[in-house]
């Protein structure tokens, strides 16, 4: 299963409310986790079944969708958000990851 | 509080065979139902799901790498491990090992180690 990642870089700015969104190639049902990466550490998972917050993550994250449309949402843009995001479909193997959406400062 | 670490060379000639060791901490591979997954990331690129090995030994392997993979456990260790042959240039990434929870998600990551295959 393929998953297409949009936009590919954004340039925003703190306070902004900023979307990406994830395309599965077929149906994936909420089987899906977006994961935030920093520079040279390792992803961390933000939201899992499409739209549950993991413990711990700040409620600015969201995320929504099923089938084969998803979208991840910050609400209000926080200096150490700014980093890249991957989403991860868990529907069937091999597992797969999105190319991933670094966001940046404006 | 689960903790996984990488370990193996950093360094591995081509034609030769990467192998990569998970040490887990905080909690019994013999607990629960999770997939011990190996993922990696080449420089300044996206994420690449290996495969995982269960507490059982069963295993699923990337198709793109099936015919080079093999994984295996050491449950009385608390070890997971990879072996990846005939390395070639397109092998150097960060490797992770790391913990799936069932169609869910990979709720712990190892920090990565980078293996660079070179001569």
């Amino acid at each position: 299963i393929q998953l297409t990642q949009s936009p590919s870089s954004l340039s925003a700015s703190v306070g902004d409310r900023v979307t990406i969104t994830c395309r599965a190639s077929q149906g994936i049902g909420t089987y899906l986790a977006w994961y935030q990466q920093r520079p040279g550490k390792a992803p961390k998972v933000l939201i899992y079944a499409a739209s549950t917050l993991q413990s711990g993550v700040p409620s600015r994250f969201s995320g929504s969708g099923s089938g084969t449309d998803f979208t991840l949402t910050i609400s209000s843009l926080q200096p150490e958000d700014f980093a890249t995001y991957f989403c991860q479909q868990l529907n069937s193997y091999p597992r797969t990851f999105g190319q991933g959406t670094k966001l940046e400062i404006k | 509080q689960v903790q996984l670490q990488e370990s193996g060379p950093g360094l591995v000639k081509p034609s030769q065979t990467l192998s990569l060791t998970c040490t887990v901490s905080g909690d019994s591979i013999d607990n629960g139902d999770f997939y011990w997954s190996w993922i990696r990331q080449p420089p300044r690129k996206g994420l690449e799901w290996i495969g995982y090995i269960y507490k059982s030994g069963s295993t699923y392997y990337n198709p793109s790498l099936k015919s080079r993979i093999t994984f295996s456990v050491d449950t009385s260790k608390n070890q997971f491990s990879l072996k990846l042959s005939s390395v070639t240039a397109a092998d150097t990434a960060v490797y992770y090992c790391a913990r799936e929870s069932f169609r869910e998600t990979i709720d712990y990551w190892g920090q990565g180690t980078l293996v660079t295959v070179s001569s």
